[in-house]
Parts: C-alpha cells; sequence; structure tokens
C-alpha cells in the first residue's frame, strides 16, 4: 500500500520564477493538504484540497495556489518567487469519512530559491 | 485560535534514560493532538494521536503520552531512549470546522524538541 508520495524530491528555482509541486495522497484518501517547513521551524499549514475545492486557507499569500484532480492527486504552484519561500513543503492526506484520523505526511520535496 | 507550544527546542539524555518532551496547547474546542517524529530529510511520521476516551495513550516505539486538560498539557513519554530515537518531535493540534455538515481539519503545530541521546 503506497502512502503519500511527493515529487520532485529537491527543486532549484530562481527569484520571479513558478514552480509545481506534485502530491499523491495514501490509497483510500481523498482529502490533501500542503504545508510549508520552514528550516528550523514547524510546519504552517497552507491549504486543504477536497472533492477538488480549496476548503481551508492558512495565511499564505495568493502567491499560493493548488488544484486536486478526480483522482484526488494535488498540485500545489508558486508564482512570483520569493527567497523566502525556500522550504520543505508537506504533503499530507487524510479520509474525509474518518475526519479524526491522522494526517499521513509524505517526505515533502525542498524548495531552494537562489 | 489555536496554538500549540513546546517547552525546550533542543532535549539531551542518555541512552537508557527517561525522556520527556514538553507540549502545552490553547483551544477553544475540544481538542484532537497529536506527536510526530521527523528524522532528518524525511516527512513526519506518526507516534500517536488523542480524540477521545483514555487519556494515557500509547504510540509506536515505546513512546506514551498523557492528556491533561486541566493543565492543557500533552507531554511525551518513552521509559528508556535508545539512540535511534534521536529525531525531531512535533506537537500538534487539529481543529475541526464544519460547513454543512462536512468536517475538515487542519493541524497547527508547535515549533519541534529536537532529541539528542548520547551513548
Amino acid at each position: 500500500d503506497a502512502g503519500v508520495t511527493q515529487s520532485p524530491t529537491h527543486l532549484i528555482k530562481t527569484r520571479g520564477q513558478q514552480v509545481t509541486l506534485r502530491c499523491s495522497p495514501k490509497s483510500g484518501h481523498d482529502t490533501v493538504s500542503w504545508y510549508q517547513q520552514a528550516l528550523g521551524q514547524g510546519p504552517q499549514f497552507i491549504f486543504q484540497y477536497y472533492e477538488e475545492e480549496e476548503r481551508q486557507r492558512g495565511n499564505f499569500p495568493d502567491r499560493f495556489s493548488g488544484h486536486q484532480f478526480p483522482n484526488y492527486s494535488s498540485e500545489l504552484n508558486v508564482n512570483a518567487l520569493l527567497l523566502g519561500d525556500s522550504a520543505l513543503y508537506l504533503c499530507a492526506s487524510g479520509g474525509f469519512r474518518g475526519y479524526n484520523s491522522p494526517l499521513h505526511f509524505g517526505n515533502g520535496t525542498r524548495l531552494t530559491v537562489t | 485560535a489555536q496554538s500549540v507550544t513546546q517547552l525546550g527546542s533542543h532535549v539531551s539524555v542518555s541512552e537508557g534514560a527517561l525522556v520527556l518532551l514538553r507540549c502545552n496547547y490553547s483551544s477553544s474546542v475540544p481538542p484532537y493532538l497529536f506527536w510526530y517524529v521527523q528524522y532528518p530529510n524525511q516527512g513526519l511520521q506518526l507516534l500517536l494521536k488523542y480524540t477521545t476516551g483514555a487519556t494515557l495513550v500509547k504510540g509506536i516505539n515505546g513512546f506514551e503520552a498523557e492528556f491533561k486538560k486541566s493543565e492543557t498539557s500533552f507531554h511525551l513519554t518513552k521509559p528508556s531512549a535508545h539512540m535511534s530515537d534521536a529525531a525531531e518531535y512535533f506537537c500538534a493540534v487539529n481543529h475541526l470546522l464544519s460547513a454543512g455538515g462536512t468536517s475538515y481539519g487542519k493541524l497547527t503545530f508547535g515549533q519541534g524538541t529536537i532529541l539528542t541521546v548520547h551513548p
């Protein structure tokens, strides 16, 4: 049973560029959340997708956007990259029907902005 | 709004010694609480969770935590540390929101505690 998979594992971009990160949820899960973890910090909630709609959003600017596909996979897009966007981006999935079930995390995508 | 405070960004113990990692939370509604562990260059792995019921929760790798509502705490313990326990540990609270009968959740994490285990 495959867990949460994320791609790519590492990415280097230049300021002002755009980036797309991808996530496939754990089998049986239909909800995907994205988190940003800056170096030395705890993960910060970006947004959550369910039924192809953004359901909740954290305190992140509109430069951060996402999408969920019919197969429940998801993308995180960041436009106009800033140096401060350098972080580990974590995707997590959790089943809607087991709403009190814990989230399962992927290993993340390490984004470096130069 | 919820928040999580982890007391001590670094904890160092000897192998075989007691591990105690502290977590206090703030929540206006009954919380669901979690401890996650993160090894270098990896994602987060769930250690244990508290939702309802028994306040002493047992997790994987010999860890356990006790939910104390009166103290708003959820401290993580392990009786005897092992070298493989060296990692960063995160406490988190999950606040469920309702919209049209459907529930969603997001996690609010603490800043993390790095556990070092000495031989």
